[in-house]
């Protein structure tokens, strides 16, 4: 099994700024997950972060607005950036282990 | 388009009550199908797995059923707690990403 940190649990940012969210692992592990949980909806899967190389952005997702970082094999980050109300959401870290996915508390962010 | 639908939307039962959770799919290629829950503040804990060759599987109070050729799949709780309170999501691997479903969210009261 994995055991998922992630900081902060939550926080009320204003529109037009940033925030990073930290992951860190209790394993090291090839592919790091960011999804983003809106209010009523499924999870969404934002990105894949590999060590080493550029992260996979998914179909609506870019760069610019959530960049990612993978310095080592057991840590991430994900940035919000230029925040609108919009972005109000929970943001998720996922790593896989054997057929098992799993999940760290969340991120809730409020943009006001 | 691979999609994941849950039904009820959301559920309240009393304490002591078993359930069942419906999971429709149109994913392809299957790989295999998971159910998950989600306390609140918290991230999804797996409860099963299940591939395309499996019709049932159990973890404790939960057991999870499998129809590869009808799409379906459902989430039986028996003798709910109280700490079964959470949403369900049941989640389909056709490799990556999941598809996920929005989830049943349910309340079990005293």
């Amino acid at each position: 099994s994995a055991v998922i940190s992630q900081k902060p649990s939550r926080d009320i940012c204003q529109r037009g700024t940033s925030l990073t969210i930290q992951c860190q692992v209790d394993s090291q592990v090839t592919m790091m997950f960011w999804y983003r949980q809106q209010p009523g909806q499924s999870l969404t899967l934002i990105a894949t972060a590999n060590q080493g190389s550029e992260a996979t952005y998914e179909s609506g997702f870019v760069i610019d607005k959530f960049p990612i970082s993978r310095p080592n094999l057991t840590f991430s980050t994900l940035t919000v950036s230029n925040m609108s109300p919009e972005d109000s959401s929970i943001y998720l870290c996922s790593v896989e282990g054997g057929h098992e996915q799993y999940f760290g508390p969340g991120t809730r962010l409020t943009v006001t | 388009k691979n999609q994941v639908e849950q039904s009820p939307q959301s559920l309240i039962i009393l304490e002591g009550k078993n359930c069942t959770l419906q999971c429709n799919y149109t994913v392809s290629p299957f790989s295999n199908l998971r159910w998950y829950k989600q306390d609140t503040g918290r991230g999804p804990v797996s409860l099963t797995i299940m591939t395309f060759s499996e019709n049932t599987k159990s973890n404790g109070r939960y057991t999870a059923t499998l129809d590869a050729d009808t799409k379906q799949s459902s989430l039986h709780i028996t003798a709910s707690q109280l700490s079964d309170s959470a949403s369900y999501i049941c989640v389909v691997s056709a490799g990556t990403p999941l598809v996920f479903g929005k989830g049943t969210r349910l309340s079990v009261i005293a």
